[in-house]
């Protein structure tokens, strides 16, 4: 098994573009989270998924899109990137059975925004 | 919300020394209580976790204790060794199943020198 898988590992952006963090996992977990990482701020929820079809809000959802069309993939938008959303991303699954407790990490996207 | 909160910010120990990392957080439905740990670079990993049944959880040298009158719980590290080097997340979750989240620590940097 891969496990959780993302791309790119690293991205410069400018101001007002757009991308798509990619996301995937091979191991039938049916929750999948975005998380943001910032200096002295931990681990931030940006949206999660409890099934394909089926997302939500986190701590700090403005400004990203999330869609979860199949069980495997979890794609993060960035409509209109700002300077504000530099940061490391990391997307994460966990099985059902234990809600999103037990996360598995995948190993991150260090995105620039300038 | 839950507010966890997560001291010290950065501790240096000996090598063969133990290392004390104290989070507490203010929900009192919450229940479940992972640690993460993250060498530098790389992506977080749950070392331990403990549940509102339990007072104290043991992994040969990493143990996490919880006091739930006092809302705080702690990850103890005895003789610690270089590679315990890394941030250190707690996190404190409520609910089960798809009304469960995580909220992060703000992280402790642990350094074992020689």
């Amino acid at each position: 098994n891969a496990g959780v898988t993302q791309t790119p590992k690293f991205q410069v952006l400018k101001t007002g573009q757009s991308m798509t963090l990619q996301c995937a996992q091979d191991m039938n977990h049916e929750y999948m989270s975005w998380y943001r990482q910032d200096p002295g701020m931990g681990l931030r929820l940006i949206h999660y998924s409890v099934g394909a079809g089926i997302t939500d809000q986190g701590e700090v959802p403005n400004g990203y899109n999330v869609s979860r069309s199949t069980t495997e993939d979890f794609p993060l938008r960035l409509l209109s990137a700002a300077p504000s959303q530099t940061s490391v991303y990391f997307c994460a699954s966990s099985h059902k059975l234990l809600g999103l407790n037990e996360q598995f990490f995948g190993p991150g996207t260090r995105l620039t925004v300038l | 919300g839950e507010n966890v909160e997560q001291h010290p910010s950065t501790l240096s120990v000996q090598e063969g020394d133990s290392a004390v990392i104290k989070c507490t957080y203010s929900d009192s439905a919450s229940n479940y209580f992972p640690w993460y740990k993250q060498e530098l670079g790389k992506r977080p990993q749950l070392i331990i976790d403990i549940r509102s049944n339990v007072g104290e959880k043991k992994d040969q040298r990493i143990a996490v204790t919880l006091n739930k009158t006092a809302k705080h719980f702690s990850l103890h590290i005895t003789e610690t060794q270089p590679e315990d080097s890394a941030v250190y997340f707690c996190a404190a979750s409520t609910g089960t199943g798809t009304a469960s989240k995580l909220t992060f620590g703000t992280g402790t940097r642990l350094q074992v020198t020689l």
